[in-house]
């Protein structure tokens, strides 16, 4: 019964190749967050979607874009990845519009060489 | 800007004991406070959350208590036993009409069999 669900559970790139993490969930939640959560941090928003409506953090990295073709589904698009990017990347989703009780995917590890 | 504030950032309880976990915020109309554990290589779990209309929620082991006028609210651990090793993080909703959660810094909570 996986609600929400990050693939893949690692992903190794290279320095400046470009890298897709996807999330899909199966609770039909309206907002969807993507979170980086770098060794010993919290996790940092980088940017959400509220239905279709997306929502960038101001100090988000242009590096990083996001896709939501449908309710059920988000990709976190890292076009040029630098050795600052390695970090857990956690989805998340909610049923209202306003951060409250997050369900988080079990996340992807991403390292770059 | 938003900021919410954690300590201490390690803690170490000897099994039995209790454990408690300090938040601090900034921004006075924040209304919703969660706390999410974490363990090792896994995604954050929502424990227990509070709103800002209530001062104190308790759940079997686990409380939280709010003091609006001082905006402190803290994470109180009873009868601590191994499974409650973890890092612990707090969390406070920010903003108007598009509300996010913003997190505090993390709590790594050892307990000592």
């Amino acid at each position: 019964d996986a609600m929400v669900i990050q693939n893949p559970r690692y992903q190794v790139t290279q320095f400046g190749k470009p890298v897709t993490l996807s999330c899909s969930q199966t609770l039909n939640h309206n907002v969807m967050y993507w979170y980086q959560q770098k060794s010993s941090q919290a996790p940092k928003l980088l940017f959400h979607y509220y239905d279709k409506d997306f929502n960038n953090e101001a100090d988000t990295p242009d590096n990083f874009q996001s896709r939501r073709p449908n309710t059920s589904f988000c990709f976190l698009d890292i076009r040029s990845p630098g050795l600052g990017d390695a970090a857990m990347y956690l989805c998340a989703t909610s049923i209202k519009g306003a951060g409250e009780k997050l369900f988080f995917g079990s996340g992807t590890q991403l390292s770059v060489l | 800007g938003e900021n919410v504030e954690q300590h201490p950032s390690t803690l170490s309880v000897q099994e039995g004991d209790s454990a408690v976990i300090k938040c601090t915020y900034s921004d006075s109309a924040s209304n919703y406070f969660p706390w999410y554990k974490q363990e090792l290589g896994k995604r954050p779990q929502l424990i227990i959350d509070i709103r800002s209309n209530v001062g104190e929620k308790k759940d079997q082991r686990i409380a939280v208590t709010l003091n609006k006028t001082a905006k402190h609210f803290s994470l109180h651990i009873t009868e601590t036993q191994p499974e409650d090793s973890a890092v612990y993080f707090c969390a406070a909703l920010f903003g108007f009409g598009n509300e996010k959660l913003t997190f505090g810094t993390g709590t790594r909570l050892t307990i000592i069999p």
